[in-house]
């Protein structure tokens, strides 16, 4: 099992839609988690921290964390075509000295 | 407010070949972690630095090693060159104790021919 996994894309999404990326992680001791976006041929843009049970809203971004089932999740509301990237997961591994563990990424496509 | 810098942006190198990456952290940061990302993948990590010293490692061969110098700015030294380095290099900063959030530079592309 590999320690921080996403959903395979890519993703479509029409213009005004809800997209949903997820993510689930091996590690019950890990106690924070990122989203990063990667717009092609940049580098990755932190968008979200999430530490706490539940959801975290900044504007159109929420991410959503479930302890219990150690998944995380991001949801962009109101897509749109500059939301095209790939969104990455991260979560810092305490029990391997402080590692922050990134997913493999999934692609995300808003048609317009 | 200054970001993350690394240079030089683009590299081209011979197998065999020895390379030097640099960085230069975030006003404020205090740590730099670098880390490997090939085509279609996730960041791996490489190394962490902090107090000039290497803190934790990811699964690299000593080929990869490191450096930072009180300035808080770190090198990333890779010796003896394989066709599987090519990658984009990513420097990232953070601030130790205070939060996990790591911020990253432009990167650097290597090509190992």
């Amino acid at each position: 099992q590999k320690e921080v996994e996403q959903n395979s894309g890519p993703l479509s999404v029409p213009e005004g839609a809800i997209a949903s990326l997820n993510c689930t992680y091996s590690d019950r001791v890990s106690q924070s988690f990122f989203w990063y976006r990667q717009y092609s041929g940049k580098s990755p843009e932190l968008i979200m921290s999430i530490y706490s049970n539940g959801d975290k809203e900044d504007g159109r971004f929420t991410a959503q964390l479930n302890k219990a089932s150690q998944y995380v999740s991001l949801l962009i509301r109101d897509s749109q075509p500059s939301d095209s990237a790939t969104y990455l997961c991260a979560a810092f591994f305490y029990n391997q000295g402080g590692k922050l563990i990134f997913g493999q990424g999934t692609e995300l496509s808003v048609k317009p | 407010d200054a970001g993350v810098t690394q240079s030089p942006t683009h590299l081209i190198k011979t197998r065999g070949q020895q390379v030097t990456l640099r960085c230069s952290p975030k006003s404020g940061h205090d740590t730099v972690s670098w880390y490997q990302q090939a085509l279609g993948q996730g960041p791996q990590f490489i190394f962490q630095y902090y107090e000039e010293e290497e803190r934790q490692r990811g699964n690299f061969p000593d080929r990869f090693s490191g450096h930072q110098f009180p300035n808080y700015s770190s090198e990333l030294n890779v010796n003896a060159l394989l066709l599987g380095d090519s990658a984009l290099y990513l420097c990232a900063s953070s601030l130790q104790g205070y939060s996990y959030e790591q911020y990253f530079g432009p990167g650097t592309r290597l090509t190992v021919t």
